[in-house]
């Protein structure tokens, strides 16, 4: 178990540009959640998936971003032409279904976004 | 809506208790979490509590849970210089598919 892995752990980007972020789940960990941390708040719900289906997303989930879970394993977070107010942490969280209702969340060390 | 409400800071003195509190709103939720999150790190899972428990301790960690007042708090015994990070509170209602509701977090800071 290497727990959640999160790449990169920091981007710096202008403004208008095409970011993409990375999370590997704990090994066979079939739920996997994106979070939204920005300074002095907790974490924000951005999307769920089980397995490769997204199930939940989030209002916070504007157009411009999209997550995919292509075989059920990684995912990747895209934003499309980035803003200032994109600026954030993006946590990544994977959980197991089927220990029953108690699936703790175990996060990555997440990804530091600063749009310029 | 769910809304979890912490204070924001707490300071203590090396070998004191700290308490951090926690009020939340949704009395369907059926877990609440606390986690740990050090600066420029992830969040750590400390603990958690049934909601159809009062109470639960684990090593110098005690979690105590009012149910009726939707009150929950974190005890850390004999608090060290290494437990001063930022602790979050967190709900998991009973509607949602796994989904967590976190607090602002509350900064400990524990001063030697």
């Amino acid at each position: 178990d290497t727990g959640v892995s999160q790449n990169p752990r920091h981007k710096i980007t202008k403004r208008g540009q095409n970011v993409t972020f990375r999370c590997d789940p704990i090994s066979e960990h079939n739920r996997l959640y994106w979070y939204r941390q920005t300074l002095g708040q907790g974490p924000e719900f951005l999307t769920y998936f089980q397995n490769e289906a997204q199930l939940e997303k989030s209002r916070l989930l504007s157009d411009r971003f999209s997550a995919e879970r292509p075989k059920g394993s990684f995912s990747t977070l895209e934003i499309q032409r980035t803003e200032q107010g994109d600026s954030a942490m993006y946590l990544c969280a994977s959980s197991s279904f089927g220990q029953g209702d108690n699936s703790p969340l175990h996060f990555g060390n997440g990804t530091r976004l600063t749009v310029t | 809506g769910e809304d979890v409400e912490q204070s924001l800071f707490l300071s203590v003195r090396e070998g004191d208790s700290s308490v951090i509190n926690c009020t939340y709103t949704d009395s369907s939720s059926t877990y609440l979490y606390w986690y740990k999150q050090e600066p420029g790190a992830g969040l750590q899972l400390l603990t958690y509590i049934f909601s159809n428990m009062d109470m639960k301790q684990d090593q110098r960690l005690t979690v105590l849970l009012n149910k009726k007042d939707k009150h929950l708090s974190l005890r850390i015994a004999d608090t060290q210089t290494g437990d001063s990070a930022i602790y979050f509170c967190a709900e998991k209602p009973g509607s949602t598919l796994g989904r967590l509701y976190f607090g602002r977090g509350t900064q400990l800071t524990v001063w030697p």
